[in-house]
């Protein structure tokens, strides 16, 4: 089945940096795929998506990309600021199945 | 708009106790979910449901049960609780399916089984 990892369980970065979280998928039919942020005590929420017919999308101030040739999807965020503070998971889909990584914490350091 | 509604945020039971976590959305959206969150993992799907009478199982639907009898409400009922669901629990909805669309999620219900 599918499985979804992240390549770090923590990233820090400073203030005013961008960051960069990268995730790995194994299905190579997955078209579909997502980040989600989650703050501490809330519920997962939506920042962008991509499909596979797409390399890049840039939303306000995050980027996602996706290579499919070795199946990895990053997501930038500029200028990072506090508020940015939280775990970010990305998600795949193929069919009607979404597979959830696991999450990177950000921490943002003043 | 309120989105998605859980209720109650935290309960603890006892082992083989019952009790149903509430979902309420707002939006009008067919699909609803329900998601399981442990510590160190992914989200696991253990409900879904596309419309009103229509329900189905997902990735670990064993001890819990839900109905959908309205468009907005989604209950998940936990039937003779253990430890292993012990979690936090997610409602989620979406106006589409999960390959089309983003979904919207409540803020958790914290469940401690003892």
């Amino acid at each position: 089945g599918e499985s979804v990892g992240l390549h770090l369980p923590t990233l820090s970065v400073q203030e005013g940096d961008n960051s960069i979280i990268n995730c790995a998928y194994s299905n190579s039919a997955s078209d579909y795929f997502i980040w989600y942020k989650q703050e501490s005590g809330k519920g997962p929420q939506f920042i962008i998506d991509i499909r596979s017919n797409m390399d890049k999308r840039q939303g306000q101030r995050v980027t996602v990309l996706l290579n499919k040739t070795v199946k990895h999807l990053s997501l930038q965020i500029a200028a990072t600021q506090p508020g940015d503070s939280a775990v970010y998971f990305c998600a795949a889909s193929s069919g009607d199945k979404l597979t959830f990584g696991t999450g990177t914490r950000l921490a943002v350091r003043p | 708009n309120a989105g998605v509604t859980q209720t109650p945020k935290f309960r603890i039971l006892k082992i083989g106790q019952s009790m149903t976590l509430q979902c309420a959305q707002d939006m009008n959206h067919n699909y609803m979910y329900w998601y399981r969150q442990d510590p160190g993992m992914g989200l696991k799907l253990i409900y879904y449901s596309v419309g009103a009478g229509i329900t189905d199982k997902g990735e670990v639907p064993n001890g819990y049960n839900v109905s959908r009898s309205t468009t907005e409400d989604f209950p998940l009922r936990l039937e003779l609780a253990a430890p292993s669901q012990t979690s936090v629990y997610f409602c989620a909805s979406s106006y589409q399916g999960i390959n089309t669309g983003e979904l919207f999620f409540g803020e958790g219900s914290r469940l401690t089984v003892l």
